[in-house]
């Protein structure tokens, strides 16, 4: 069984980065079959797509997000993270990892205040 | 990039009841990159359907999902108490995008 977990600050300094960790188990981060997600979803909102990376290293962004996101893998850990830059209020969100769109963690909450 | 539109935004049913949602696509796109959720308060969005209309493991045959070019639709043919909830679709090709959601709620 796939199971995902993300981790990291639940609250991040305005103009700051956010970074989480997403640990894997069940599969490997090295699996080339899939590619490895992060989604966020603002309180009471909808869903959006951040990007994925697989593990040839080969990455998509979200249009509106590229210029402040990096998503990397640690194969040694078996995880993947993000980071995103220049947070603000707008960025708050809860932060998912997910295996493809079939396997999701159960989500951390994030919030951006000073 | 492709707008994903869902209606109805809010569908009010009894137990028991037949369920279509919506789906539209601003563009036509390959079924074969098209999915939906199911999501509660306070969990993660569930896989049901792939593909278009490829049922998710464990996910029971009330659940089923159709349609092809802009069009897609998600059944859910007897509400069980359970099914209460919101539902998402998904084009995960390209750049993947969300459809805004429709939540289905106790009549």
């Amino acid at each position: 069984q796939v199971h995902l977990q993300e981790s990291g600050p639940g609250l991040v300094k305005p103009s700051e980065t956010l970074s989480l960790t997403c640990t894997v188990s069940g599969d490997s981060v090295t699996n080339g079959n899939y590619y490895w997600n992060w989604i966020r979803q603002p309180p009471g909102k909808g869903l959006e797509w951040i990007g994925y990376m697989y593990y040839s290293g080969s990455t998509n962004y979200n249009p509106s997000l590229k210029s402040r996101v990096t998503i990397s893998i640690d194969t040694s850990k078996n995880q993947f993270s993000l980071k995103l830059t220049s947070v603000t209020a707008a960025d708050t969100a809860v932060y998912y990892c997910a295996r493809f769109f079939e396997y999701w963690g159960q989500g951390t909450l994030v919030t951006v205040s000073s | 990039e492709i707008v994903l539109t869902q209606s109805p935004g809010t569908l009010s049913l009894s137990p028991g009841e037949r369920a279509s949602l919506s789906c539209r696509t601003s563009q036509s796109v390959s079924s074969s990159y098209v999915a939906w959720y199911q999501q509660k308060p306070g969990q993660a969005p569930r896989l049901l359907i792939f593909g278009a209309s490829s049922r998710a493991t464990g996910i029971p045959d009330r659940f089923s999902g159709s349609g092809s070019g802009t069009d897609f639709t998600l059944t859910i043919s007897r509400l069980e108490p359970e099914d209460f909830a919101v539902y998402y679709c998904l084009h995960y090709g390209g750049s993947p995008t969300f459809g805004p959601g429709s939540k289905v709620d106790i009549k």
